[in-house]
């Protein structure tokens, strides 16, 4: 059974601090590992989809990096719009198209 | 349309009600995904259709919830004689290709049971 475990639950971070986000997994052949962005009240925003270790992608303030056993979201100089939650989900290869997710990392950056 | 589309965006439910919620995924996306999600806590996976066919209901919690897709585009999620463990955020999503990995969130739906 694919397993995705995020921290830290909740992060506070000031305007300007950087930080990273975690996401350790388990999956019997991965085809993809996901991060979405989800604001208060609406559905997952796609960010970036990883595929093997070592794959690193970015997206302005935001980097996310690949390995084995786990992925990190990379928040450079985060701003107050940054905040959001964060969620990570793995594609197995015997789960079909379904996503497996985590339970997301609630990011708050004050100014 | 210009992204996933799912009504009622809100529904309240009383204890036994039958509830009907709908989607209307990007147009000409062939993969529809259903997901339950409780307060402060992860998507989970509730079926899966390709086009009308549905191929992984596996994350259905019961037997009273019940998905289709008839005509492989708009999809509607029943859940007969509600309970209040039903109460969470439906999510819906739909991929352009069979095996896309890239999906398409709506707003969901927050069905409150009562």
């Amino acid at each position: 059974e694919d397993q995705v475990t995020q921290s830290p639950e909740a992060l506070r971070l000031q305007e300007g601090e950087s930080s990273s986000l975690n996401c350790s997994y388990t999956v019997s052949g991965l085809r993809g590992l996901f991060w979405y962005r989800q604001d208060p009240g609406k559905g997952p925003e796609f960010l970036f989809t990883l595929y093997s270790a070592g794959e690193e992608k970015e997206k302005e303030r935001l980097k996310a990096t690949l390995t084995k056993k786990e992925s990190f979201l990379h928040i450079t100089a985060p701003k107050p719009e940054d905040s959001a939650t964060y969620l990570c989900a793995v594609q197995g290869g015997n789960a079909g198209n379904m996503l497996t997710f985590g339970g997301g990392t609630r990011l708050m950056v004050k100014p | 349309g210009a992204g996933v589309s799912q009504s009622p965006r809100y529904k309240v439910a009383k204890r036994g009600q039958d509830v009907a919620l709908r989607c209307d995924p990007i147009s000409g996306h062939v993969s529809l995904f259903w997901y339950q999600q409780a307060l402060g806590q992860g998507p989970e996976f509730l079926t899966y259709f390709q086009n009308e066919a549905q191929l992984d209901k596996s994350g259905l919690p019961s037997d009273r919830f019940f998905a289709e897709r008839p005509e492989g585009s708009v999809s509607t999620l029943k859940i007969q004689r509600t309970q209040q463990e039903d109460s969470a955020v439906y999510l819906c999503a739909s991929s352009l290709l069979l095996g896309d990995t890239e999906a398409f969130f709506g707003q969901g739906t927050r069905l409150t049971v009562v």
